[in-house]
């Protein structure tokens, strides 16, 4: 079955305790991407990754790193949580962002940093 | 920034009515696409709509583009209670931005059995 696979589901962590949020696809997609969500907010784009080794940041970048290393997988790392990253992220994949195909999100992370 | 804004909010409706949700965005695009989530879940991809056409269909759905306007409407025809979710619209543009997709801020659909 064609999908984003995300883990964890759930995460509560401390505030400065890394912590690493990871996403794979078995889709054989160029293009993988973060987003997190927030009530009043809606999606806002971290990170993005147009192929191995190729990133850049989104609208929200502050707080977060990623890499790509491997075409499948594309973590979500974050080197010192704090309170206000506290929301629901989702990893999401395409073949051609912006050109005609439509995103494949993973089921979502709902992070806790207390 | 290139997000979009759905309107309105929230919508309630009787099962059977139609629903009709809108999307407008401010800077040129490439396509534009619609998304349904359910509480708390993943956005399910639902219909995508190119710059150059006015409007498409896709089993009970029905979205139109009108880049003067620069909105979309997304038709729910027939509704059920199974498609109470928030949708979203998002953008993809032109240029610098063609990689990204811009995401409204969703409308709450709930549909009374």
């Amino acid at each position: 079955e064609a999908q984003v696979t995300q883990n964890p589901r759930y995460l509560i962590t401390v505030t400065g305790k890394k912590l690493t949020v990871t996403c794979s696809q078995n889709m054989n997609h160029e293009y993988m991407s973060w987003y997190r969500q927030d009530p009043g907010l809606g999606l806002r784009q971290i990170y993005y990754s147009m192929n191995v080794e190729v990133t850049d940041k989104g609208d929200v970048p502050e707080g977060y790193k990623v890499s790509r290393k491997e075409k499948r997988n594309f973590p979500l790392i974050l080197e010192s949580p704090s309170p206000n990253q506290t929301s629901l992220y989702f990893c999401a994949s395409s073949s051609l962002a912006g050109w005609g195909y439509g995103y494949t999100f993973g089921s979502g992370t709902r992070l806790t940093v207390v | 920034s290139q997000q979009g804004e759905e309107d309105p909010q929230a919508l309630s409706i009787q099962e059977g009515e139609n629903a009709t949700m809108n999307c407008s965005y401010k800077t040129s695009i490439n396509n534009l696409q619609w998304y349904r989530q359910n509480s708390g879940r993943g956005l399910v991809h639902l219909i995508l709509i190119r710059s150059n056409e006015r409007e498409k269909h896709s089993g009970r759905l029905r979205v139109t583009l009108d880049t003067s306007k620069k909105s979309s409407s997304l038709l729910i025809t027939a509704s059920r209670a199974a498609d109470t979710a928030s949708y979203f619209c998002a953008t993809a543009g032109g240029g610098t931005g063609a990689n990204n997709l811009f995401f409204g801020t969703g409308t709450r659909l709930t549909v009374i059995p």
